[in-house]
This record gives structure tokens, C-alpha cells and sequence, in this order.
């Protein structure tokens, strides 16, 4: 099957640095990539879609700036949390598919993020 | 506009028994992909089914089924003779070619199933 990994698994930062999350398909290669963040009990919300090679197209309400967001390659795509604060606390997730909207997403296992 | 119910926020079964987890969508496409996954404690969501609108065949495999009925836009998923490594939440999402946010997942709330021993 298909094999997302994410890296860090977890992470804590203080406030005000940046925070950098490494999403990679191991074994298929990836045209999209997506980033949710999921709260305690919650559903996934989806922050944005990237596709590689281009500008990631953010969710309404996601900050692009503090959320930035590169996929690079066809295997790797990372996500940037800068000048974290307290309330980006929160389990973020990527997925990544081969782009075709019948495609399944195939998941990280995700990454906790505690700012303090 | 498309969305997905899953009205059931927790269930607590005792080992071996039955369970159905519901799971009804709206969406305006003729054509599109429904899911199921499955979130362990651990935090990973596990794939466990993809199915698109035109095929209604039900599917079992092992211990899950699933039954599609687009007449009432369901797509249920049961666990037979459950087990406490079914514990996890559930999650339905639905994927349109056309509509939604650029042909995303659309995710339920998940329901929580938990197995006791």
C-alpha cells in the first residue's frame, strides 16, 4: 500500500519560532499533496492543497504567510509554521495522492505541535 | 454545496457485538468518491474503503462491510463480532469531480467507537 511519512512526529517550540513539518510519499510518487490541522476531537480541516512544482491554493481563512507551504519534489512537501504562537497548537496531518480527483488520499501519521 | 453527517458521535459496544456506523452526504455531483478511514489512537488515518457513485455493489472484507445506497445518499459501515482494536474514530469523507473546494475531501465529524473488552 501506499506509504505517507511525516516528520516530526511531535514537536515543542517556544513561541515566536518557526516550525518546519516534512510530508513524503515512499513509495508512489505524489502530484498533490494536501496539509489538514485537526483540534482534539475534531474533525480534519483542510489548510491547502499543493501541487508540485506550483504555489499551494490555502482554504479560506489559512494565513499563507504563516503557513508556508513548498512541494519541492514529486515525494516531499513541507509545511512552515512561522512565528508560531500558543494557538497553533494543534496535530497537523498530510496526505498525498497521485492528483487525480478519483485518487485516494493516503495519510501521514501525522505531526503534534506544542507551542509554549 | 457538499457535506457530510455522521450523526453518531460515540458508541460503546462490548467485544463481539455488531456495530454500524452511519454516514449520509449531500453533494450536487453526478459523479464522485466516498471514504472511509479509520483513526487509531495513534493519530494515523488508516484508508480503508474508496468508493465511486455508479457502482452500488455492496463490499465485505473480513469483519467490514459497507453498504452504499444512493437512494438515500448512505454509506453505512459495519463491524462484525468487534474487537478492541476496532476502537478508533471513524471518519466518512466524500469527494466530488466538480464541486466542494476544488474536488477535496469532505470530511464527517468521525464517530468514536469504542470496544470493550
Amino acid at each position: 500500500g501506499a506509504v505517507v511519512s511525516q516528520h516530526p512526529s511531535w514537536v515543542i517550540c517556544k513561541s515566536g519560532t518557526s516550525v518546519k513539518i516534512e510530508c513524503r510519499s515512499l513509495d508512489f510518487q505524489a502530484t498533490t499533496m494536501f496539509w489538514y490541522r485537526q483540534f482534539p476531537k475534531q474533525s480534519l480541516m483542510l489548510m491547502a492543497t499543493s501541487n508540485e512544482g506550483s504555489k499551494a491554493t490555502y482554504e479560506q481563512g489559512v494565513e499563507k504567510d504563516k503557513f508556508l507551504i513548498n512541494h519541492a519534489s514529486l515525494t516531499l512537501s513541507t509545511l512552515t509554521v512561522t512565528s508560531a504562537h500558543p494557538e497553533d497548537s494543534s496535530f497537523y496531518i498530510c496526505s498525498a495522492s497521485l492528483g487525480l480527483s478519483k485518487d485516494t488520499q493516503y495519510f501521514g501519521p501525522g505531526t503534534r505541535l506544542t507551542v509554549l | 454545496a457538499q457535506k457530510v453527517t455522521q450523526a453518531q458521535t460515540e458508541i460503546s459496544v462490548v467485544e463481539k457485538e455488531d456495530v454500524t456506523l452511519d454516514c449520509v452526504y449531500e453533494t450536487r455531483d453526478t459523479t464522485y468518491y466516498l471514504f472511509w478511514y479509520k483513526q487509531p489512537p495513534s493519530g494515523e488515518l488508516v484508508f480503508l474503503i474508496r468508493r465511486n457513485s455508479f457502482d452500488e455493489q455492496n463490499e465485505i472484507s473480513g469483519r467490514y462491510s459497507w453498504n452504499f445506497q444512493k437512494s438515500t445518499s448512505s454509506f453505512n459501515f459495519t463491524i462484525t463480532a468487534s474487537q478492541v482494536v476496532d476502537s478508533a474514530v471513524y471518519f466518512c469523507a466524500l469527494r466530488g469531480l466538480y464541486g466542494g473546494s476544488q474536488g477535496n475531501l469532505i470530511f464527517g465529524k468521525g464517530t468514536k467507537l469504542s470496544v470493550k473488552p
